[in-house]
């Protein structure tokens, strides 16, 4: 079992729709969880992290961790074509271990 | 906010050569840095954490003599890819934690590298 799941998709929506992406994963000793946007050929830019159960919301994003479920998504509100890109959930318990990522598509 | 920079973003080198990547945080001081190499569309895979310092830790699987990790500063981590070979051909790329900020990781551009 990966210690961390990931649909990858692809993933393709119209522009304004609701995106809801999720991992799951097994370690129950995990305390940070993040989610990273990655673009074609760059490194990985952080959007959000959390260290507790619970919704975290930043602008049109919010990360939700169920850590009694081990679940962990991200909800992307009014998508634009600009969120186009791959999201990567992480989660850190001594070193940062990613998932496989999702590849989302808003379509305008 | 914290930069981590990362150089060469494309390297294409012969087989045999060797190659090196430069990682600088730039903002922070990071006495732990982290290389990842990650292949089309997959995820990142941690191939080693680099410690200031002293010698990097590397994940089962990845050969130590191949991929020479130096940490000589705070603000500086080297991957070196000696004797590259086709299938060493992927994107690598480091991270840096900023001690100020916990939790967080901070990723470079990454650098790709191509081997013929």
């Amino acid at each position: 079992q990966k210690e961390v799941e990931q649909d990858p998709g692809p993933l393709s929506v119209p522009e304004g729709a609701i995106v809801s992406l999720n991992c799951t994963y097994s370690n129950s000793a995990f305390q940070y969880f993040m989610w990273y946007r990655q673009y074609s050929r760059k490194g990985p830019e952080l959007l959000m992290y959390t260290y507790s159960s619970g919704n975290k919301e930043d602008g049109r994003f919010t990360a939700q961790v169920d850590k009694s479920s081990k679940y962990i998504s991200l909800f992307i509100r009014d998508s634009q074509p600009s969120d186009s890109a791959t999201y990567l959930c992480a989660v850190q318990g001594g070193k940062l271990i990613f998932g496989q990522g999702t590849e989302l598509s808003v379509k305008p | 906010g914290a930069v981590v920079s990362q150089h060469p973003s494309r390297v294409i080198c012969k087989s045999g050569t060797s190659v090196k990547i430069e990682c600088r945080s730039l903002d922070f001081q990071a006495t732990t840095m982290f290389w990842y190499r990650q292949f089309p569309k997959q995820s990142l895979m941690l191939m080693a954490t680099s410690n200031e310092g002293s010698k990097a830790t590397y994940e089962q699987g990845v050969e130590k003599d191949k991929f020479l990790i130096n940490h000589a500063s705070l603000t500086l981590s080297t991957l070196t890819v000696t004797s590259a070979h086709p299938e060493d051909s992927s994107f690598y790329i480091c991270s840096a934690r900023d001690p100020g900020k916990p939790g967080e990781l901070f990723f470079g551009e990454g650098s790709r590298l191509t081997v013929l």
